[in-house]
This record gives C-alpha cells, sequence and structure tokens, in this order.
C-alpha cells in the first residue's frame, strides 16, 4: 500500500519569505501523481500543485514549486513570498495511474506571520 | 457552478442512530470518493466508485456503507453511529480521464456523535 508522509506538523514563516514544507511517499509503482492541497480555515481543499511521475520537470505554480526527487521518493513543496492567506493546513497526496485511490499525508500547520 | 455538492453541513447522532451524507457532483466526473478527516491524520480514504455501478473499499471502510446511485450522486451511510464515528467528512470527485487526475472536494461535514 502506498504511504504519505509529512514530517513536519507545524511550521511558521514571516510574511513575504520562504518556507519549504516536506513531503516522503513510500510505493513500488513507476507511474503516478502527487499533490500538494491547501486546507485554509474554511475547510474548503484547495489544489494547490499537481506533478506528473514520468516528468522530470518540477511543477510551478506562481509563488509555489515543487522539488520532485523520484529516487529519493520526496516531493516538497516552496511558497516564496510568503502571504498572510497562505495561512492553511497543507496536505500532500499520492495517486497511481491504476485507480483512483488518491491517499494523503497527515498534514503540516503552516502559519504566515505578518 | 456548483461542483461538488454535500448535505448535510453539520450533524449531531447518538450511539446507534443511523444516517445517509449526500453527495452530489454536476462535472460529470466519473470517480467519486468519500474520506473522513481527523486531527493529526490527514483524510482517510473511506470508499470510492471509479465509475457508475462500482464501489470499492478504502483504508476504512468499516462502520459505513455507500451507494453510487447514478453518475452524479455517491451517498455514504452510518448504520449505526458510534462516537469513533465523529470527524469531518469529505465528498470528492475526478475525472479519471488519465491526463488531468485531481479531486475536487465537496466542503464538508462536520458529524458528531454522543
Amino acid at each position: 500500500a502506498q504511504t504519505v508522509t509529512q514530517s513536519q506538523p507545524e511550521m511558521s514563516v514571516q510574511e513575504a519569505e520562504t518556507v519549504t514544507l516536506s513531503c516522503t511517499y513510500d510505493t513500488s509503482e513507476n507511474n503516478y501523481y502527487l499533490f500538494w492541497y491547501k486546507q485554509p480555515p474554511s475547510r474548503q481543499m484547495i489544489l494547490v500543485i499537481r506533478q506528473e511521475a514520468y516528468k522530470q520537470q518540477n511543477a510551478t505554480e506562481n509563488r509555489f514549486s515543487v522539488n520532485f526527487q523520484k529516487a529519493a521518493k520526496s516531493f516538497s513543496l516552496k511558497i516564496s513570498d510568503s502571504q498572510l492567506g497562505d495561512t492553511a493546513m497543507y496536505f500532500c497526496a499520492f495517486m497511481t495511474t491504476y485507480n483512483n485511490d488518491m491517499r494523503f499525508g497527515a498534514g503540516t500547520r503552516l502559519t504566515v506571520k505578518p | 457552478n456548483a461542483g461538488v455538492t454535500q448535505t448535510p453541513k453539520f450533524q449531531v447522532l447518538k450511539t446507534g442512530q443511523s444516517m445517509t451524507l449526500q453527495c452530489a457532483q454536476d462535472m460529470n466526473h466519473n470517480s467519486m470518493y468519500w474520506y473522513r478527516q481527523d486531527p493529526g491524520m490527514g483524510l482517510r480514504l473511506i470508499y470510492y466508485s471509479a465509475s457508475e455501478g462500482t464501489t470499492d473499499k478504502g483504508e476504512v471502510p468499516n462502520g459505513y456503507n455507500v451507494s453510487r446511485l447514478n453518475k452524479r450522486e455517491f451517498s455514504l451511510r452510518l448504520e449505526s453511529a458510534a462516537p469513533s464515528q465523529t470527524s469531518v467528512y469529505f465528498c470528492a470527485s475526478s475525472d479519471a480521464d488519465g491526463y488531468n487526475e485531481k479531486l475536487f472536494f465537496g466542503s464538508g461535514t462536520q458529524l458528531s456523535v454522543l
């Protein structure tokens, strides 16, 4: 079974600075998808960024980028120029290509301080 | 665009009572999911349905039943609620077309079992 581990339960960063959230996963599959979801206090789950395992290029979405290390099974999220609105729980998630069973890590609570 | 709609948003049950959580999506997605979210444990998959007429167990299916009523609707039933089922429940859907995999989430149901 696939597992996703987020080793940082809580993190904080000063506004305008950069922060990196860690995620590792365990799988025997070669093709899969990786995701970062954001959950603000509103409870809504919002997709931040998505990476296909077959792509070597790291995904980027504006201030959000990932460092995907397939051999190390690592998928970290970098948030640049942090904003107060980035305060939220962040979940790393994994999905195989042969079924639709998405598995989540336990989450990292990020606080952006003014 | 309504997206994924869950009802109710809040529910309080007594131990042993039954209830059904409703979920509907208007994006013509093939796959639908039910997750539960507990503090420190992220989101755990209860059941999913890869397509109309099929359902599969996830990580934590015990105590739950599901029905994929049609392509739009996927319900979750608790036959005899237990305090351990106190949680936030999320329904989600995805296109599962092999090209654009990602989950769209409802706004969640806060369930308390006393």
